[in-house]
């Protein structure tokens, strides 16, 4: 298995406050992807990094903010977590970004908001 | 832009049975394919991929998929079923856009019938 943890894993927070989840890899990979899971629109793509300070937005950006300050984390931010925000976050690495690269996931965060 | 529909949200199975789950994608230039697997409580895994060459592409755990330009298909099979397939399977779809940025499918639960 590919060395990706997420931190936490489980978290209730209430709506307003800030929310910070951590992905952390031992691999190396140049890419990092943060992802969100809900039911019946299967994995959408929040924000990437293609390197350290590097970052862009994905498919469902609005209310995340991200960071990365050394190759082996990615932080994503909830500034002020709303309800809708209630979900499964999930964290992946490539090598090179590539369009054939394969993403190796991590095992999840699942966050509800009150 | 680039579309994955998966046919299906629950699929059903005997043990021993033939699994067969959808995906049809929808793109303007050639695609590539993945298919992943999510087992309870984790993280997504690869199974398979089509990227250019043989268009029957061989996967993890006897699975197996066949890219089908023509019909825009890459159903995934396995020819017997195994209690230990039941998990939620995924489909998704890149492009040649110069980044790894995967569109999935909203995803086909498989549950193996003893």
């Amino acid at each position: 298995d590919a060395g990706i943890t997420q931190s936490p894993r489980h978290k209730v927070t209430e709506t307003g406050t800030p929310v910070t989840l951590r992905c952390h890899q031992t691999e190396n990979h140049r890419y990092m992807y943060w992802y969100r899971q809900d039911p019946g629109h299967g994995l959408r793509l929040i924000h990437y990094s293609y390197g350290v300070k590097d970052t862009d937005k994905g498919e469902v950006s609005d209310g995340y903010s991200v960071s990365r300050s050394k190759t082996e984390d990615f932080l994503l931010t909830l500034e002020s977590a709303t309800s809708s925000q209630t979900s499964v976050y999930f964290c992946a690495i490539s090598p090179q970004g590539g369009e054939t690269d394969t993403q190796y996931f991590g095992p999840g965060t699942r966050l509800t908001v009150l | 832009a680039q579309s994955v529909t998966q046919l299906g949200s629950h699929v059903s199975v005997s043990e021993g049975a033939l699994v067969l789950l959808r995906c049809n994608y929808s793109s303007s230039v050639p695609p590539y394919l993945f298919w992943y697997v999510q087992y309870p409580n984790q993280g997504l895994q690869l199974l398979l991929k089509y990227t250019t060459g043989a268009t029957l592409v061989k996967g993890i755990n006897g699975f197996e998929a066949e890219f089908k330009k023509s019909e825009t298909s890459f159903h995934l099979t396995k020819p017997s079923a195994h209690m230990s397939d039941a998990a939620e399977y995924f489909c998704a779809v890149n492009t040649q856009t110069g980044a790894n940025n995967l569109f999935f499918g909203t995803g086909t639960r498989l549950t193996v019938i003893p």
